[in-house]
């Protein structure tokens, strides 16, 4: 089965400041990893994915995310937080060995930044 | 750009009606979605499809039902509503391969009373 956590509900960082959202993955085979972000009364956005290669993703706004696979981790990181960077994000997961074609999405970390 | 649409943006229904929410994309995108969204709990999946009158459970189908008959749309059914399926319900589309992301709409906030 393919699972994937969030550790934390909320992340508060003042705005400048560098952030990470962290997540951890389970699978049996290879992961193919994603995050999302999503805005108040919006749907959820694609910001990166991580299917092979480089362990560090480059995405959408800034966002960065460094694949782990001994830790089994993928977290989110930006080096300069904005307040316009406050939303809800998600981290999912989907088993490359299972062949399971929906995705597995974490608990979601809220994301509040201070001016 | 991708457009997945979804029919309603609010619903409110009352307990024991039968519940349509559409969802339809315009990506040709074999892949179709719904998941439900409460807070603390993130996105859970309940049904999917991956070709015309296809489709296969996801973790938490108990008490829906769904229906492909063309390609570009995909019904979530609620054959009769509970209050504890009031919810935000987000309909996905995607293409066949396995490394390709979802396309998400904006979502139905359904409340059931």
């Amino acid at each position: 089965a393919q699972s994937v956590a969030q550790p934390e509900d909320q992340v508060n960082v003042a705005e400048g400041n560098p952030l990470t959202v962290k997540c951890t993955y389970s699978v049996s085979g290879n992961p193919y990893l994603f995050w999302y972000v999503q805005y108040p009364n919006r749907g959820l956005q694609f910001l990166l994915k991580y299917i092979t290669g480089d362990n560090l993703v480059k995405g959408s706004y800034g966002f960065e995310a460094e694949f782990n696979k001994s830790q089994t981790s993928f977290h989110l990181k930006k080096p300069s937080a904005l307040v316009s960077d406050s939303a809800l994000y998600f981290c999912a997961v989907r088993d490359s060995h299972t062949g399971r074609r929906a995705l597995t999405f974490g608990s979601g970390t809220r994301l509040q930044v201070q001016p | 750009d991708v457009k997945v649409t979804q029919s309603s943006r609010y619903l409110v229904k009352r307990t024991g009606e039968k519940v349509f929410l559409e969802c339809v994309q315009d990506m040709d995108h074999e892949n179709m979605f719904w998941y439900r969204q409460d807070p603390g709990l993130g996105l859970r999946l309940i049904y999917f499809s991956y070709d015309v009158k296809m489709k296969e459970k996801g973790d938490i189908p108990e008490g829906y039902s769904v229906s492909r008959e063309k390609k570009e749309r995909f019904s979530l059914i609620l054959e009769s509503a509970s209050t504890n399926q009031t919810s935000m319900y987000l309909c996905a589309s995607a293409p066949w391969a396995a490394n390709e992301k979802l396309f998400f709409g904006s979502g139905t906030q359904l409340s059931v009373l």
